[in-house]
């Protein structure tokens, strides 16, 4: 089974709006990264936080991470149409992937 | 750099065929894997490589699927005879380490 596990399994909202998903996983990591997948596409990564960070920027994404938990969220800020995708998370050592947050922007 | 090459980006076959595809990675990544698609199942870890080496086929359905990589920069997964279950996407991803992996377009499989 994956590591990583994404929560909601979709989410819909209006343009200028944010946008948090979830992410859990199992064991201890080194790092996580997330991905977007727009449609028919390979998956883009997008940001890597390091077990030692909590809190890392780019640009309209915030990811947080919590190990304690096991769980990280990511948060797209004043979101776009054009962020509409599905969004996965994922672990080194464990490359699967969960069925992803499916993220409608609607204009 | 070009990026993760896979062909071809369709391939069309009749059940009972052999079909393989083929990957380039991004030169100097160590990594390489083989994921499947489908709405049913969503994306599917199918086998990894690390230095050409295979490490983790538990993800491979069946025999009738088969992947190598000869050399650093080519790969190819083989599936024979394929099936209409074996309709999907499959993308073919690189990474140095364990860190960003780089997806290829992917190849649409129909098979009829």
């Amino acid at each position: 089974s994956q590591q990583g596990e994404e929560d909601p399994q979709a989410l819909s909202i209006q343009e200028g709006e944010n946008a948090t998903m979830n992410c859990s996983y199992k064991t201890s990591i080194n790092n996580l990264q997330w991905y977007r997948q727009n449609s028919g596409r390979g998956l883009v990564h997008l940001i890597l936080i390091r077990s030692n960070e909590r809190e890392k920027h780019s640009g309209r994404l915030r990811v947080t991470l919590d190990t304690s938990k096991k769980s990280s969220s990511l948060l797209i800020t004043a979101s776009r149409a054009a962020d509409t995708a599905s969004y996965f998370c994922a672990t080194p050592g464990d490359m699967r992937f969960g069925a992803g947050t499916r993220l409608t922007v609607k204009p | 750099d070009a990026g993760v090459i896979q062909s071809p980006r369709h391939e069309v076959t009749e059940m009972g065929q052999e079909v393989t595809l083929r990957c380039k990675p991004i030169s100097g990544h160590d990594y390489l894997f083989w994921y499947r698609q489908t709405m049913m199942r969503g994306l599917e870890l199918l086998i990894y490589f690390n230095n050409n080496v295979p490490i983790d086929d538990s993800g491979m359905p069946e025999d009738r699927f088969s992947a190598k990589m000869p050399n650093a920069s080519f790969s190819t997964l083989k599936i024979q005879p394929s099936e209409p279950r074996d309709s999907a996407v499959y993308f073919c991803a690189s990474s140095f380490r364990w860190e960003k992996q780089f997806f290829g377009p992917g190849t649409r499989l129909t098979v009829l």
